[in-house]
Formats: C-alpha cells, structure tokens, sequence
C-alpha cells in the first residue's frame, strides 16, 4: 500500500491562474480531508469527501476554492485566481469506511507569486 | 468552537533530557486526542491515539496523558536525541463517526542538540 499520494509536491503560479492539487487516497479509503496549514499557522481543516459527495466543507473559503472526490481518479482541490495569501502547504488524508484513523499525505506547497 | 493550544511554541534541550510538551483544548467533549510529528517540508507520522475514555498510551520512549475533564494532554519523550527534532502536533477529534475531521493546535517545534 503506497500511502496517500499527493501530486505535485511543489506548485508556483502567478497571481490570477489556478492551482489543482490532486490526492490518492490509501487503497480501501474513500473518505478524504483536505487541510491548510499557512506559515506560522497550524492546520486548518478545510473540507471532507466520500466518493462523489462533500460531507463537510465548513472550513472551505467560500469564493475560489472547490473540492471534488470523482467516482474514478484523485481528489482534486481546485484553487481559481490565486492570490499570495492562498501560499500555504495543503495536507490530504484519508481514512477507511468507519471509525478508523486517517493518513496522511506528504503535502503539496502552492507558491503564489 | 474548539481551540487547541501548545506550549512551548519551540523548545531546545540536549541530548539525554527527558522533556514534556503540553497541549490544551477548549471543549472537553472530545472523541480522542492523536500527536503527530512533522520532519520540514514532510507530512504528519502519527506518534500516539489517545481514545476520550483512555489516560495514558505509551509506545517505546514516548508517552502521552490526556485529562479531558481539564482539557489537557502531555506529551513526554525520555532520553531525547537528535532524532527526535522536528515540530509535534497536537491535534482533537470531536465526532464519533465517520467523519475525522480533526483541530490542531500550531504545534511544539522541537530540537535535541548533539
């Protein structure tokens, strides 16, 4: 089992494009989290998926992020017209069906410059 | 809302010390509490789960406590070494369930100097 992937492990965009991070989740997982950790900040949970569906995305920015979990591929954390405030590492985990602890992945850092 | 606070924002001991990081949490209505490490530029191992119903779990030279009724939890290392060095966080569930949803606290950067 090769963990939770994350790819690309390092991403630069200018100011106004957009960003995609994707996340493979452990195999036998379909829950997936994403989280933000900004510098000098902890991690903020920003939402959580199950295949197809968002179960909780109390912690997404209400404009520019989007989150999807398709039925076939990675999770996909989508970012519109960034801004440098959006720089930060951003954190996959994923867990199995039930009360099961989650994993994590090795991040991806997003450079706005 | 749930807060999660550690102290000491860093910490720097020689090798051989025995130390202790401290976390507290806000709402004592948890599900469990976990530490993490994190190494730079890497992700997060997890180091110890401690269930509400549980006080202590241990795994080789590290030791965790949780008091949930005063909303804290201890982390000690015995024998530190340099290995050891990186940043540890703590980190609360609050839903029993499905979902992991997790709130961290900003973490204990730690160095064992040689």
């Amino acid at each position: 089992n090769a963990g939770v992937m994350q790819n690309p492990r390092h991403l630069v965009r200018r100011r106004g494009q957009e960003a995609r991070l994707r996340c493979s989740p452990m195999k036998g997982h379909s829950h997936v989290y994403w989280y933000r950790q900004l510098p000098e900040e902890g991690l903020k949970f920003m939402v959580y998926l199950q295949k197809e569906n968002i179960i909780d995305e109390s912690g997404m920015p209400k404009e520019r992020f989007s989150a999807e979990f398709p039925k076939e591929g990675p999770s996909i954390l989508r970012i519109q017209q960034v801004v440098r405030g959006d720089s930060a590492a951003y954190f996959c985990a994923s867990s199995p069906p039930g009360e099961r602890a989650a994993f994590f992945g090795q991040g991806t850092r997003l450079t706005v410059v | 809302k749930q807060e999660v606070t550690q102290i000491p924002a860093a910490l720097s001991v020689p090798e051989g010390e025995n130390l202790v990081l401290n976390c507290s949490f806000t709402d004592s209505a948890i599900y469990n509490l976990q530490w993490f490490r994190q190494d730079p530029g890497k992700g997060l191992t997890s180091l110890l789960l401690i269930q509400s119903s549980q006080r202590e779990q241990t795994s080789g030279r590290l030791n965790a406590s949780l008091d949930k009724s005063s909303g804290r939890s201890t982390l000690y290392i015995a024998a530190s070494q340099p290995g050891d060095s990186a940043t540890y966080l703590c980190a609360v569930r609050r839903n029993r369930g499905s979902n992991y949803k997790l709130t961290f606290g900003k973490g204990t950067l730690l160095t064992v100097n040689p």
